[in-house]
């Protein structure tokens, strides 16, 4: 079975350029996940989608970012416009309805702001 | 709210050598535990898990018990290989995932 399929898995643009990332989670998987990892800040949920519904956006950082699921198999995270502190991992995740904490992770997504 | 807290690293270990990572937890219901790993650039994932207090999880070698008297959930390998060099991540659930800080581990032959 196909994992969670992240794209680009670089990124590397300049400063108040507009980046969007893309995650296809794992089919029939109900949540969708979207983390930030820093090396000062660690893994920081930004938000979760059920059944492509946002629930929980308390962990996006500001109104440059956004997230969207228009469907059951994709979502975007979209920073407009970027900042070099924006410059991270991005990780999207899926799991089961009843199944929390049982996440699957893409590989993730590179992300440099210059 | 919930949190997870575990040990600080890096942590450096001979190939053979026990492994033991501690984590303790902060929660006002009855959380399930996690331990994830994350081998070098790739995405986390699931190394074990215990639903109830007194559950064991075990995987890879890799084992801890949910103990609810000491709130901890701490993960133990009795010999380490140059291939569990990785970040391990403890975490708790209740309605969403908390994950600890991290701790490095890095596995010399």
């Amino acid at each position: 079975d196909a994992g969670v399929i992240q794209s680009p898995r670089h990124e590397v643009t300049e400063m108040g350029q507009e980046v969007t990332l893309r995650c296809k989670p794992i089919s029939g998987h109900d949540y969708l996940f979207w983390y930030r990892q820093t090396m000062m800040r660690g893994l920081e949920l930004l938000i979760y989608f059920n059944n492509n519904v946002p629930i929980d956006d308390s962990g996006m950082p500001e109104d440059r970012f956004s997230a969207k699921m228009p469907n059951a198999s994709f979502s975007t995270l979209k920073i407009q416009p970027s900042e070099p502190r924006d410059s991270a991992v991005y990780f999207c995740a899926s799991s089961r309805q009843g199944e929390t904490g049982e996440l699957f992770f893409g590989e993730g997504s590179r992300l440099t702001v210059l | 709210g919930d949190s997870v807290t575990q040990m600080e690293g890096p942590v450096t270990l001979s190939e053979e050598a026990f492994l033991t990572i501690n984590c303790t937890y902060t929660a006002t219901g009855y959380p399930s535990l996690f331990w994830y790993v994350q081998y070098p650039g790739e995405g986390l994932q699931l190394l074990l898990k215990a639903t109830k207090a007194d559950d064991k999880g075990s995987n890879k070698g890799f084992e801890a018990t949910y103990r609810k008297e000491t709130t901890s959930f701490h993960l133990e390998k009795g010999s380490v290989q140059v291939s569990d060099s990785a970040v391990y991540f403890c975490a708790l659930t209740d309605y969403k995932l908390s994950f600890g800080a991290g701790t490095t581990v890095t596995v010399r032959a």
